[in-house]
């Protein structure tokens, strides 16, 4: 079965820790995408990858980092920098990168401050 | 600047009524995508459907149906014969073709929709 998978499902996060969300998808797509979504809102672009060893801002990159070591894997990692964290963070990916192309989502990672 | 616009931000229907999810966008590419996306309680978003600038053919699948008119910058999504299983969260999206294009998706606020039996 292709598709793109996010874990856990549920995180926790303490303050002044960092915590990492896993994305890894098994459909061969090129690009990678990271975005929040915040409760009654629509998402918005965190990070994008367009291919291995690249990857760019979105519209709200502060306080979040990541990096493509694979094209399978797009991991985030919440910095301690993040001051407003919780949220419900999704995953996507598409063939490739333009306007266009139809991105798919994973199941999604919901964080929350202890 | 790019914009998608839900002004419904809920909706409440009895099963089997039709409804109507509106969504207005603001682009000054010639060429653009809009989309629909489902987000039923669980929280992924489903992929519903893609519309490119160039087609404004209306677009049936099943009971669910898409009017896309340039001329009012309006791609409104209705469906026919709602049932309990429609309750979720839609939203509308929408992706420019301009040169170093991301193929970032801009999202309305989405419209939450709720079928009662």
């Amino acid at each position: 079965d292709g598709g793109i998978t996010q874990s856990p499902k549920y995180l926790f996060r303490k303050e002044g820790q960092n915590v990492t969300l896993s994305c890894e998808q098994n459909l061969n797509h090129d690009a990678m995408y990271w975005y929040r979504q915040d409760p009654g809102q629509g998402l918005r672009l965190i990070y994008y990858s367009q291919i291995v060893n690249d990857f760019q801002k979105g519209d709200i990159a502060e306080g979040y980092s990541v990096s493509r070591e694979k094209k399978e894997s797009f991991p985030l990692t919440v910095t301690s920098a993040q001051k407003n964290p919780t949220a419900f963070y999704l995953c996507a990916s598409s063939p490739r990168t333009g306007g266009g192309e139809t991105q798919y989502f994973g199941p999604g990672t919901r964080l929350l401050v202890l | 600047a790019q914009k998608v616009t839900q002004a419904q931000t809920e909706i409440s229907v009895v099963e089997k009524e039709d409804v109507t999810l509106d969504c207005v966008y603001e682009t000054r590419d010639t060429t653009y995508y809009l989309f629909w996306y489902k987000q039923p309680p669980s929280g992924e978003l489903v992929f519903l459907i893609r519309r490119n600038s160039f087609d404004e053919q209306n677009e049936i699948s099943g009971r669910y149906s898409w009017n896309f008119q340039k001329s009012t910058s309006s791609f409104n999504f209705t469906i026919t014969a709602s049932q309990v299983v429609d309750s979720a969260v839609y939203f509308c999206a929408l992706s420019e073709h301009g040169s170093g294009n991301t193929g970032k998706l801009i999202f309305g606020q989405g419209t939450t929709l709720q079928v009662k039996p």
